[in-house]
C-alpha cells in the first residue's frame, strides 16, 4: 500500500471549514484513498473513501486530485467534537496478502478551538 | 455506537499472565481484524480472519493468537504477557475479506495494563 504524508498539527477555529492535505504521491490506480479519525483513545472511526471523484458525505468532503497524488479532506462547518487525530490511508481494493489491512500512519492532530 | 463490541474494556494484570480479549462485529459482518494501538508504535494490524479462517497477519508475536468462532465473534488471546503489551486493542470489522472498497467499522477497545 502507498505512503501517505500528513502536517502532525493543524488549528482551526469552530464554525470554520477545516482541510485537512495528504500526500500519496506513490499511489497505484487500484488504491483508495481512505479517512478515518480517533478521538482521545477511542476507537477509530470511518468518515469517507474515494478512488478518483470527489466525494461527500454527511461527515465530510474529500477531494482528490486529478492525478490522484494527493487529497484533502473538508469539515465543512468544525466543531470541538471534530477534535481528532485524522488519518488519511491509502489501501489496495485488490485481494492477496494483505487483504484489508489498514496501514495508519501518525496522522493529523486536528484541534478545533472556539 | 459502531455496532463492534469489545470486552472487556479494561484489564489489568501481572507480567507472565495469559489474558483473553473478545470481539463481536457488526451484525452481518463476516470479517475481524484485530490492531495494536501503544504510545510508541501507534495503530498496528495484527491479524484478520473471514468467516472463522485466517486470512492475513500482521505484526503479530508468537505469544499471541486469535480465533474466529462459527458465530463469527473472535477473541485475541495474549499469553506471557510483558510490560511491553500495554496497550490498547481495538477489534474492527467489515462486510467482505477486505478486497473492494468495504470500509471498517472499530469497537471501543479494550486497555490492557500489565504490571
Amino acid at each position: 500500500d502507498a505512503k501517505t504524508t500528513q502536517p502532525p498539527s493543524m488549528d482551526c477555529a469552530e464554525g470554520r471549514a477545516a482541510n485537512l492535505p495528504c500526500n500519496h504521491s506513490t499511489i497505484s490506480g487500484n488504491e483508495y484513498v481512505y479517512w478515518y479519525r480517533q478521538i482521545h483513545s477511542q476507537g477509530p472511526q470511518y468518515i469517507i473513501h474515494g478512488l478518483k471523484n470527489n466525494e461527500t458525505n454527511e461527515m465530510a468532503s474529500l477531494i482528490i486530485t486529478e492525478d490522484r497524488k494527493s487529497s484533502t479532506l473538508i469539515l465543512p462547518h468544525a466543531t470541538l467534537r471534530d477534535t481528532a487525530v485524522y488519518y488519511c490511508i491509502v489501501r489496495s481494493n485488490a485481494g492477496g496478502t494483505s487483504y484489508g489491512k489498514l496501514t495508519f500512519g501518525q496522522g493529523t492532530i486536528l484541534t478545533v478551538h472556539p | 455506537d459502531s455496532g463492534v463490541t469489545q470486552t472487556p474494556k479494561h484489564l489489568i494484570t501481572a507480567t507472565g499472565q495469559r489474558v483473553t480479549l473478545r470481539c463481536s462485529p457488526r451484525s452481518g459482518d463476516l470479517s475481524v481484524y484485530w490492531y495494536q494501538q501503544s504510545l510508541d508504535q501507534g495503530l498496528q494490524f495484527l491479524i484478520q480472519y473471514y468467516n472463522g479462517e485466517e486470512r492475513a497477519k500482521g505484526n503479530i508475536l508468537e505469544r499471541f493468537s486469535a480465533q474466529q468462532f462459527p458465530d463469527l465473534h473472535s477473541e485475541l488471546n495474549l499469553s506471557s504477557l510483558e510490560l511491553g503489551d500495554s496497550a490498547l486493542y481495538f477489534c474492527a470489522s467489515s462486510v467482505a475479506p477486505g478486497a473492494g472498497s468495504y470500509e471498517q467499522y472499530f469497537g471501543p477497545g479494550t486497555r490492557l495494563t500489565v504490571t
